[in-house]
């Protein structure tokens, strides 16, 4: 069945590093894939999201490019910030038509000044 | 706008006891869902309901039953409570057209935290 295997948290980053958080897949077909936040004591969010092979979703310096040929779909920020702190969940939906989303287990950031 | 808006926010029981989580949105969306989060095992789709009318399974709906009582509103019951439900849990809401895709963005609510003692 379709899965989403993230990488193994926490990460723990002094601002203004760089951060990578891998993301692959396994699914039929050709799916959405999501990256939400999780900021403490909230609900998820959505970060951004990519429908097609090579597209590149981007917000608040985040950015995460769809690799069909190596199932992924890792995010990236040149610089992180305190605030990035959260916990970063990568999903994909779609495949086959009306399933919802299937959620990564989840990656924690950790950012210090 | 308040978008996704859940009732309560905490909420302690005892085994066996009974309770509804509610949950209701203003985006005027057609699909809604029910999952719930445990440490270590990311977010786990409880029931959906794909347009008003409709509810469906998803991977862990044993001990649970769902209502969607109008476009706007999706409850989550719990018969008896075990302790085995003590999580946090979200409803959702996405567009979704009536054609089936249930591929659109998600908008979270911000959670019920339940423990069942």
């Amino acid at each position: 069945g379709n899965s989403v295997t993230q990488m193994e948290g926490p990460v723990t980053l002094s601002e203004e590093a760089f951060l990578t958080i891998n993301c692959t897949y396994t699914a039929t077909g050709y799916p959405s894939l999501f990256w939400y936040v999780q900021y403490p004591g909230e609900g998820l969010q959505l970060l951004l999201k990519a429908t097609k092979a090579d597209d590149k979703g981007s917000n608040k310096g985040f950015e995460a490019t769809y690799r069909k040929e190596t199932t992924s779909f890792h995010l990236e920020k040149g610089s992180v910030q305190v605030s990035d702190s959260a916990v970063y969940f990568c999903a994909l939906s779609g495949v086959p038509a009306g399933t919802a989303l299937i959620f990564g287990k989840g990656t924690t950031l950790s950012v210090s000044s | 706008n308040a978008g996704v808006t859940q009732t309560p926010k905490f909420q302690v029981l005892k085994t066996g006891q009974s309770m509804t989580l509610q949950c209701a949105q203003d985006m005027n969306h057609n699909s809604m869902y029910w999952y719930r989060q445990d440490p270590g095992m990311g977010l786990r789709l409880i029931y959906y309901s794909a347009s008003e009318g409709t509810t469906d399974k998803g991977e862990v709906p044993n001990g649970y039953n769902v209502s969607r009582l109008n476009k706007r509103e999706f409850s989550l019951r719990l018969e008896s409570a075990a302790p085995s439900q003590t999580s946090v849990y979200f409803c959702a809401s996405s567009p979704n057209s009536l054609s089936g895709s249930l591929a659109d963005t998600q908008y979270f609510g911000p959670g019920t935290r339940l423990t069942v003692l």
